[in-house]
């Protein structure tokens, strides 16, 4: 049950692209297409924002992107805008009903 | 529209014990497989725990397994969680969300109830 790895923060000015890469293993990541990413604000829930690899949930921008290869996923961000400045987590299913989180991403728009 | 809402949450002292519930609304509770999240103050996201929309399977985090109980009464549209002996680092917002299905990931989430162990 160990913490997948993502950077701790990544920025981007407004209109630039931005990539939160996360890290697993093949037993998690790398051994399931069931990885979602999360954009969390201060003090608020956090929002599914990508699920399965690439699908995103009705009312998601399409700005926000997802992909995977071998036991990486990646999370694009294109068209920064101010209101994209969150925190970012990545979530794997593990198998067996267990999943695990990322160490998340602190995102700053310049 | 899906609303969860935790209550529950409280100051307790270490060894202590507490009960968390969420009430669910706006979905058919007891066709969906339910989870418990929690977040320390200033950390990351952490799955704790999963049970099946019909109560048969439940899955913990080794760092909780046999201290916290996860149940469900479909009845009462509600989940819980049993916290029993109670540690400082089980100090955290805890949350309840949906399954958007089997496996998947967590499509809705309640506003949270902290928990508090300190002496």
């Amino acid at each position: 049950q160990s913490v997948m790895t993502q950077p701790r923060s990544v920025s981007g000015s407004p209109g630039q692209s931005v990539t939160i890469s996360c890290t697993g293993t093949s037993s998690d990541v790398g051994g399931y297409d069931f990885v979602s990413w999360f954009q969390q604000h201060p003090g608020k829930a956090p929002k599914l924002m990508i699920f399965d690899v690439t699908k995103r949930p009705s009312g998601v921008p399409d700005r926000f992107s997802g992909s995977k290869s071998a036991n990486t996923a990646s999370l694009t961000i294109s068209g920064l805008q101010a209101e994209d400045e969150a925190d970012y987590y990545c979530c794997s299913y593990a198998g067996n009903y267990f999943w695990v989180f990322g160490g998340g991403t602190k995102l700053t728009v310049l | 529209q899906v609303q969860l809402v935790e209550s529950g949450g409280d100051v307790v002292q270490p060894g202590g014990s507490l009960r968390l519930s969420c009430t669910a609304s706006g979905f058919s509770f007891s066709s969906n497989d339910m989870n418990w999240v929690r977040q320390a103050p200033g950390k990351g996201l952490e799955w704790v725990t999963f049970i099946t929309y019909d109560g048969k399977k439940k899955s913990y985090r080794d760092s909780v397994k046999g201290r916290f109980t996860i149940s469900r009464d479909n009845s009462k549209n509600t989940l819980y969680l049993q916290m029993n002996s109670l540690r400082t680092e089980d100090t955290a917002v805890y949350y309840c969300a949906k399954d958007l299905r089997g496996g998947c990931c967590f499509d809705s989430w309640g506003q949270g109830t902290l928990v508090t162990v300190s002496s």
